[in-house]
């Protein structure tokens, strides 16, 4: 079955430092997402992304964060300025369709901010 | 504001045991319903997708059922096995992508 490539699997970061979370989608999937998990919370949704722009943000998502296509095949998520609590589990996913169909998962990047 | 609330938190059960899962979500309004396991430091791995229009759906094992109008979903897991130790995840996408529940952590005893 195809999958969601996520890299690093593990990143460690001094605060105030910017990090670049990458992602290879299934390849003929349309829309992408950006979700984390805090430490024993819920899985959150950050952004969806279609057509080379944002469709949809949570409230997470502020001035910090962005998310680019910069190629046909990755789709990443840049911390600007990480602080303490953006230490996180980051799972990229794709799917067909938006909303109505499976989102598919990769196997997260574990970000620990120092 | 959608909220997905899942119980138990936590099970124990002994192995070869049948077992339900539970979900509710606070608005009916959603496309789907999305059941997935996740294994402690790892991703997600999808389970069984209903649709908004369908009742339930099988996998092997596992049995999803949805009743939209009153905002609750079972998992069934018949013969547990100690291999389906893991934490269960419901989420229900509306009008914004997957919403999840915190999950029930499911151990199982050999």
């Amino acid at each position: 079955e195809p999958e969601v490539t996520q890299t690093p699997s593990h990143q460690v970061t001094q605060m105030g430092q910017e990090v670049i979370l990458r992602c290879v989608p299934i390849s003929n999937h349309l829309y992408f997402y950006w979700y984390r998990q805090i430490l024993g919370q819920k899985v959150e949704f950050l952004v969806s992304f279609y057509n080379n722009e944002i469709s949809e943000k949570s409230e997470i998502f502020d001035d910090q964060f962005s998310v680019e296509r910069p190629d046909g095949s990755n789709f990443t998520l840049k911390i600007r300025s990480t602080k303490l609590e953006d230490s996180a589990m980051y799972f990229c996913a794709s799917s067909e369709v938006h909303l109505r169909e499976k989102l598919f998962f990769g196997s997260g990047t574990q970000l620990s901010v120092l | 504001k959608q909220e997905v609330t899942q119980i138990p938190a936590a099970l124990s059960v002994p192995e070869g045991e049948n077992l339900v899962l539970n979900c509710s979500f606070t608005d009916s309004a959603i496309y789907n319903l999305q059941w997935f396991r996740q294994d402690p430091g790892k991703g997600l791995t999808s389970l069984l997708l209903i649709q908004s229009s369908q009742r339930e759906q099988t996998s092997g094992r596992l049995n999803a059922s949805l009743d939209k109008s009153s905002g609750r979903s079972t998992l069934y897991i018949a013969a547990s096995q100690p291999g389906d130790s893991a934490t269960y995840l419901c989420a229900v996408t509306g009008n914004t992508p997957l919403v999840f529940g915190k999950g029930t952590r499911l151990s199982v005893i050999a």
